[in-house]
């Protein structure tokens, strides 16, 4: 029952490192989401998936790179961290328009 | 360009009080519409949902939303407030496949 699955769950890198953060879901959904949330700013939408071989820029892609590797993963990938892009990412996919979460991962750019 | 507005940062009522919660969109077309809740250091569970059909939406723990079209408005609402309902708001809304989240209202509950 492991529903939407992110890995690490945490993370510290320097400014400059580049890192990839994985995703994946069971439940067999088409849209598959990248958000991050930031105190006061709810959660922007970085990418996202519509279906597998798909990928489109949301609210703030600047800086991140995503990867539709299958129609179970969605990764975000990082090239060259910046303390900018410290915060709380979440993935989720999707049916319907109602998004299922994975529990977040929390990256840190010193 | 599609977007979500919550209006209030923050919120306190007390206990046994009644809430709501505003939110507002800006659409093309009427888009679905969500509530969710985060509980601090967790992840976002879902409330409520709109889609269609009846502007007055149930959802768990006791809340409901209504959907009305000529405001553009989709406020969440619970008679009674319980200490365990502090957290953080989400309204949301959604043309598929797309989701746009509102900046979120902090609910305090005071006993």
């Amino acid at each position: 029952n492991a529903g939407v699955t992110q890995t690490p769950k945490f993370q510290v890198l320097k400014t400059g490192q580049s890192m990839t953060l994985q995703c994946a879901q069971d439940m067999n959904h088409n849209s598959m989401y990248w958000y991050r949330q930031d105190p006061g700013m709810g959660l922007r939408l970085i990418y996202y998936s519509a279906s597998e071989g798909t990928t489109d820029k949301g609210e703030v892609p600047n800086g991140y790179n995503v990867s539709r590797l299958n129609k179970r993963e969605f990764s975000l990938r990082l090239e060259s961290a910046a303390p900018s892009q410290t915060s709380v990412y979440f993935c989720a996919s999707s049916v319907s328009g109602e998004l299922f979460f994975g529990e977040g991962s929390r990256l840190t750019v010193l | 360009a599609q977007s979500v507005t919550q209006p209030d940062i923050h919120i306190t009522v007390s206990e046994g009080a009644s809430l709501e919660l505003r939110c507002n969109y800006s659409y093309g077309a009427t888009p679905y519409l969500f509530w969710y809740v985060q509980s601090p250091g967790q992840g976002l569970q879902l409330l409520l949902k709109y889609f269609s059909g009846d502007t007055l939406v149930q959802g768990i723990k006791g809340f409901e939303a209504e959907f009305k079209r000529s405001q553009s408005s989709f406020n969440l609402r619970k008679p009674s407030v319980h200490w365990s309902d502090a957290a953080e708001y989400f309204c949301a809304a959604a043309s598929p496949p797309r989701l746009v989240f509102g900046a979120g209202t902090i609910l305090r509950v005071k006993s």
